[in-house]
């Protein structure tokens, strides 16, 4: 089977910095990705690491060690509108098939 | 290009009744994934189709639940008979290339309520 690890809240401050942190437990292992969801709002891509590293857009990058199976999503410069749901999610090679499994979601609340 | 469309938007109808959600997926894209997210499971994976066979259906929760794929352009996902346990928002998502990456793209989501 597979599992994904994320805290369920967290809060910062505006212009902040904030890392989310993902432990996975996973077979066939493809790579990891982080995905925002809006309340009422559809989940949307918004990184993805298939290396180890540093992968940067703007004010969000997204790390990975395979090595320890472990990521984070990180997001500068916090903004009122960074008040989402982020999921982490990897992508998994059973026999035939290839599922893409979310993790449960870390709520972050950002305080002016 | 338009995304993911997906219909109803919303739905409340009683126990017992058929109901059919409706995706289309992203022109080109040859993956195609059905989830529901609740407050208590998350996002749960119930199907996903590649090149319009089914490939997974193990989060399928129960045998009233069917999903079909009968072109590149079309899916739907049928509860019948509904039940209160059913009611969550169900997503569409496609992808393309999913080798290369794990991008996918969801519509905005069917929100089921079943009193």
């Amino acid at each position: 089977g597979q599992s994904l690890e994320q805290p369920s809240e967290v809060t910062a401050v505006e212009g902040a910095i904030v890392q989310i942190n993902c432990t996975y437990q996973t077979s066939g292992f493809y790579g990891l990705s982080w995905y925002q969801q809006h309340d009422g709002g559809a989940p949307t891509f918004l990184s993805y690491n298939a290396l180890d590293g540093l992968e940067e857009t703007g004010r969000f990058s997204s790390f990975l060690s395979r090595s320890d199976s472990y990521g984070y999503l990180l997001l500068q410069e916090l903004q009122m509108k960074d008040s989402a749901s982020y999921f982490c999610a990897v992508r998994r090679r059973d026999s035939s098939a290839s599922k893409i499994i979310f993790g449960s979601g870390t709520r972050l609340s950002i305080r002016p | 290009d338009a995304g993911v469309i997906q219909s109803p938007r919303h739905e409340v109808t009683e126990m017992g009744q058929e109901v059919t959600l409706r995706c289309k997926p992203i022109s080109g894209h040859d993956y195609l994934f059905w989830y529901r997210q609740t407050m208590m499971r998350g996002l749960e994976l119930l199907i996903y189709f590649n090149n319009n066979v089914p490939i997974d259906d193990s989060g399928m929760p129960e045998d009233r639940f069917s999903a079909k794929m009968p072109n590149a352009s079309f899916s739907t996902l049928k509860i019948q008979p509904s039940e209160p346990r059913d009611s969550a928002v169900y997503f569409c998502a496609s992808g393309a290339g999913i080798y290369s990456g794990n991008t996918i793209y969801f519509g905005e989501g069917s929100w089921l309520t079943v009193v």
